[in-house]
């Protein structure tokens, strides 16, 4: 069975802060993906990046990094100087090769100016 | 590009009506996807679809229905609508299983 926790139900920030947010997953396969989605207040959902199981290099792009580690079983998504344009709901989902996603719970976000 | 739509995007029904939501897909992606959106529960899998008229249950697919003779198209249908089908429904399509799914803008369905 597949299980991503996120144990962040909702976090407060101002702008300009740094701020991660958490995701543990676990998994018996071997290979897997793992994947970050946006949803802003508008209610539509954003792909933002996905990590196949074999590549553990993070990556940044602007002001998003993640962090992903096996032997934590974790991929931690980082927004580096916060804007109010970034308070929305983040999920984190873990695919382990049978065509479907488990979600996370979501970690809402909300970024005062 | 039209990418992935769905209808109607809002929708008021009473129980025990017979409801069916479209998704529409322009890619041409193999995989087709139907979840729900609950407060506490987070996204949840009702139905999903590998190719056409290829289908399989998800996490909660009691009382829906899905069908799938076209590519393009994957309608969830609600046979008999009761309250606790009150949601938000978003589709979804990937090219391949493990590929990157992208969302519908979503239905919000309110069964009175």
């Amino acid at each position: 069975a597949q299980k991503v926790t996120q144990a962040q139900t909702e976090i407060s920030v101002v702008e300009k802060e740094d701020v991660t947010l958490d995701c543990v997953y676990e998994t018996r396969d071997t290979t897997y993906y793992l994947f970050w989605y946006k949803q802003p207040p508008s209610g539509e959902l954003v792909f933002l990046i996905r990590r196949n199981s074999f590549d553990e290099q993070n990556e940044i792009s602007g002001r998003y990094s993640w962090n992903f580690q096996k032997s934590t079983s974790s991929f931690n998504f980082t927004i580096t100087a916060s804007q109010v344009v970034d308070s929305a709901v983040y999920f984190c989902a873990l695919n382990s090769g049978y065509s479907t996603l488990t979600f996370g719970k979501g970690t809402m976000l909300l970024v005062s100016p | 590009d039209a990418g992935i739509t769905q209808s109607p995007r809002y929708k008021i029904t009473e129980t025990g009506r017979q409801v069916t939501l479209m998704c529409h897909q322009t890619w041409s992606h193999s995989y087709m996807f139907w979840y729900r959106q609950d407060l506490g529960h987070g996204l949840r899998l009702i139905y999903y679809s590998a190719a056409a008229d290829i289908t399989d249950k998800g996490e909660v697919p009691d009382g829906y229905v899905v069908s799938r003779s076209k590519t393009e198209n994957f309608p969830l249908t609600l046979e008999s609508a009761t309250r606790s089908q009150t949601s938000v429904y978003f589709c979804a399509s990937s090219h391949v299983g493990a590929e990157t799914q992208y969302f519908g803008p979503g239905t919000r369905l309110l069964v009175l």
